[in-house]
């Protein structure tokens, strides 16, 4: 157990429709990265927020956008969906340090289907 | 950019030894991740190297060659829950904190 959760564990939408997955960090932790992960294939970095602020982000259209709170949960929306879209969103938590090196630890992840 | 390759699959034998190979291509190098992920599971941290060597933690093992953009990660007395997909990720300097993941190997420990 890794301390992070994430909600809802399954979605099923339809193309064009918007969907909001949530995140909650391991206590402590301030930085959040998500990632998606099709079928077969290893995580793809979508984007990460460490106090609020996006920092960083992979090449994702800006239909897919995030928050994070105050209290260091995260959300990931989308929009327009396209059944590309179709995957496990998997949501890291971690302790931000000087010297950059942390460790991510993963939640179990919402798998979206889209039809 | 990046280029992050492992083998696709791997197959043992329980009590054996089994080396799970991962080259890397990055234009900055900022530490190298392995986890393990079972089947609709998430991904589980197994090990981080920075600097050159091994890195043993119980049966597994993880080592790293940044002059040859290579790692490996090493797993002795194989057990069934053994099986699962191992992930090689990068972290760049450019990419901030953000990890750079290959596409896994899926080990297969049979009987």
């Amino acid at each position: 157990e890794t301390g992070v959760t994430q909600s809802p564990t399954h979605l099923i939408k339809t193309r064009g429709q918007q969907v909001t997955l949530r995140c909650s960090s391991q206590s402590g932790h301030n930085t959040v990265s998500w990632y998606q992960q099709a079928l077969g294939q290893g995580p793809q970095f979508i984007f990460q927020y460490y106090r609020e602020e996006e920092n960083g982000r992979g090449n994702f259209p800006p239909r897919f956008s995030g928050l994070q709170f105050p209290n260091y949960s995260s959300e990931l929306n989308v929009n327009a969906l396209e059944l590309d879209d179709s995957a496990l969103y998997l949501c890291a938590s971690s302790l931000r340090s000087a010297t950059g090196q942390e460790t991510q630890y993963f939640g179990p992840g919402t798998r979206l289907l889209v039809l | 950019g990046q280029n992050i390759d492992q083998p696709t699959e791997m197959t043992a034998t329980e009590g054996a030894i089994v080396q799970i190979n991962c080259t890397y291509q990055t234009s900055g190098f900022n530490g190298l991740f392995w986890y393990q992920q079972h089947a609709g599971e998430a991904p589980t941290f197994l090990s981080y190297n920075v600097l050159d060597g091994l890195e043993e933690k119980g049966r597994f093992s993880s080592f790293l060659s940044r002059s040859k953009g290579y790692s490996y990660l090493l797993l002795k007395e194989l057990q069934m829950k053994d099986s699962a997909s191992y992930l090689c990720a990068v972290r760049e300097q450019q990419a901030g904190t953000a990890l750079i993941f290959g596409k896994g190997t899926t080990l297969s420990v049979s009987s």
